[in-house]
């Protein structure tokens, strides 16, 4: 099965300011999908931003964006000019594009924003 | 359009007793998903549904916990009898059946062992 690794489980950042989350993973496949899932105090999951493997080009949405090294193995997600609103567990995920398309889903990081 | 709806939001049993969570995924999405997350943990899935069929149930403890999907909408998640350790926020989520979708998750239900 594929695993997703989220090495920093508590992350800070002051308002205004940039900060980089990191997510690496593990897998045979050639073809798969890459997300960053948000999960505020409130609970609910919400998709940030999105990859797909077989595009070279890095996702951007807004203040997010990743950056997708694919030799590496490596996913990481970067927010600029921080807002408070951004605090809240950040989740990796590993889509298969194989029978099932299983979600993977790593550990999470703890981001807070210092005002 | 309308989200991914679970009931009940928050419940506290007894150990030994049992429990049951419902779940409404969004119309049209054939993939259904029950995840558990334990505290400061990401979700760990604990079986898949596409239409009403099974796709992955390697993970749920099927001595205690069962789910269904009746005609390929809602899905009920039970445990019978619940331990402590189940204590966790139960999630549902929902996707289209291409892989390049994301899932849509409900609120979660916490439940509470004693």
């Amino acid at each position: 099965a594929q695993t997703v690794t989220q090495s920093q489980p508590e992350m800070s950042v002051q308002e205004a300011e940039t900060v980089t989350l990191s997510c690496t993973y593990d897998t045979s496949e050639s073809d798969y999908y890459l997300f960053w899932y948000k999960q505020p105090p409130s609970r609910q999951m919400i998709l940030v931003i999105r990859q797909e493997a077989y595009k070279q080009q890095n996702a951007t949405e807004n203040r997010f964006s990743v950056n997708f090294q694919k030799a590496a193995k490596s996913f990481s997600l970067k927010i600029s000019d921080s807002q408070l609103g951004d605090a809240a567990m950040y989740f990796c995920a590993y889509r298969s594009t194989n029978t099932g398309n299983q979600f993977y889903f790593g550990t999470g990081t703890s981001l807070t924003v210092i005002p | 359009e309308a989200g991914v709806a679970q009931s009940p939001r928050y419940k506290i049993i007894e150990k030994r007793q049992s429990v049951a969570f419902w779940c409404n995924p969004i119309s049209g999405h054939a993939t259904l998903y029950w995840y558990q997350q334990i505290l400061g943990q990401g979700p760990k899935l604990l079986i898949q549904f596409q239409n009403n069929g099974v796709v992955d149930d390697s993970q749920l403890p099927k001595d205690r916990f069962s789910a269904e999907r009746l005609k390929g909408v809602d899905s009920t998640l039970k445990i019978q009898p619940a331990k402590l350790e189940d204590s966790a926020v139960y999630l549902c989520a929902s996707s289209p059946g291409s892989p390049n979708q994301p899932q849509h998750f409900g609120d979660g239900t916490r439940l509470s062992i004693l």
